[in-house]
């Protein structure tokens, strides 16, 4: 079965500072991964999804993320966060039965 | 962007009550998708549908629980006899296809 472990519960960062999100998952076959990210009040907003190809891949909001197989593993990084940073960001892995597995999430607080 | 529209934001039931809770997808998007968060917990696939019926559905998803696409636009979950434990967000997703799921701001489901 499919699963994600997010193991940072929550990041406190500073604004301009570099940010990084830990994501490992588990699944047998070449998983399609995703970032997620939630603002109070808001939807789940997509920002960068892998699939195959270049492991490095780019999202919105200036988000980049890098899979790497050996390490089982999906971390979601920004150089420079922004105050408007602050929310609460879920990895998630999927398969093509169109259901997708979520991690915990993890809370960041961005301070001034 | 276009949005997936949840109503209401906010519902309060009694425990053993019925609850239907709204959403309309994207109007050109084909799969539709529950899921829902438990405070604290992670967020849960509940159920897909497409081409009127049911492609998956999660253990989670038992004969409590019923969805409809009652006018080709609307989208409801249905819970027949609520339990204290279905108290969550409830989220509903709508895609074309698997690449980019499009989530509400979703439904916060008080059961008293």
């Amino acid at each position: 079965a499919q699963s994600v472990t997010q193991p940072d519960i929550h990041i406190t960062v500073s604004e301009g500072a570099s940010l990084e999100l830990r994501c490992n998952y588990s699944y047998g076959a070449t998983p399609y991964l995703f970032w997620y990210v939630q603002s109070p009040g808001q939807g789940l907003q997509l920002l960068l999804k892998y699939f195959s190809g270049d492991t490095l891949v780019q999202g919105i909001k200036g988000f980049e993320a890098e899979f790497k197989r050996s390490q089982s593993s999906f971390n979601l990084r920004k150089p420079s966060v922004h105050w408007s940073d602050a929310a609460e960001y879920f990895c998630a892995v999927g398969s093509n039965d169109y259901k997708l597995s979520f991690g915990a999430g993890t809370t960041v607080t961005v301070r001034a | 962007e276009p949005e997936v529209t949840q109503t209401p934001s906010h519902q309060v039931t009694q425990m053993g009550q019925e609850v239907i809770l709204r959403c309309v997808p994207i109007s050109n998007h084909l799969y539709f998708y529950w899921y829902r968060q438990i405070l604290g917990q992670k967020v849960e696939f509940l159920v897909s549908f497409y081409n009127n019926e049911i492609s998956e559905k999660s253990e989670i998803f038992d004969d409590q629980f019923s969805v409809e696409r009652p006018d080709g636009s609307n989208f409801t979950l249905k819970i027949r006899s609520t339990k204290l434990e279905d108290s969550a967000m409830y989220f509903c997703a709508s895609s074309e296809g698997f690449e980019k799921l499009f989530f509400g701001s979703g439904t916060q489901l008080s059961v008293l």
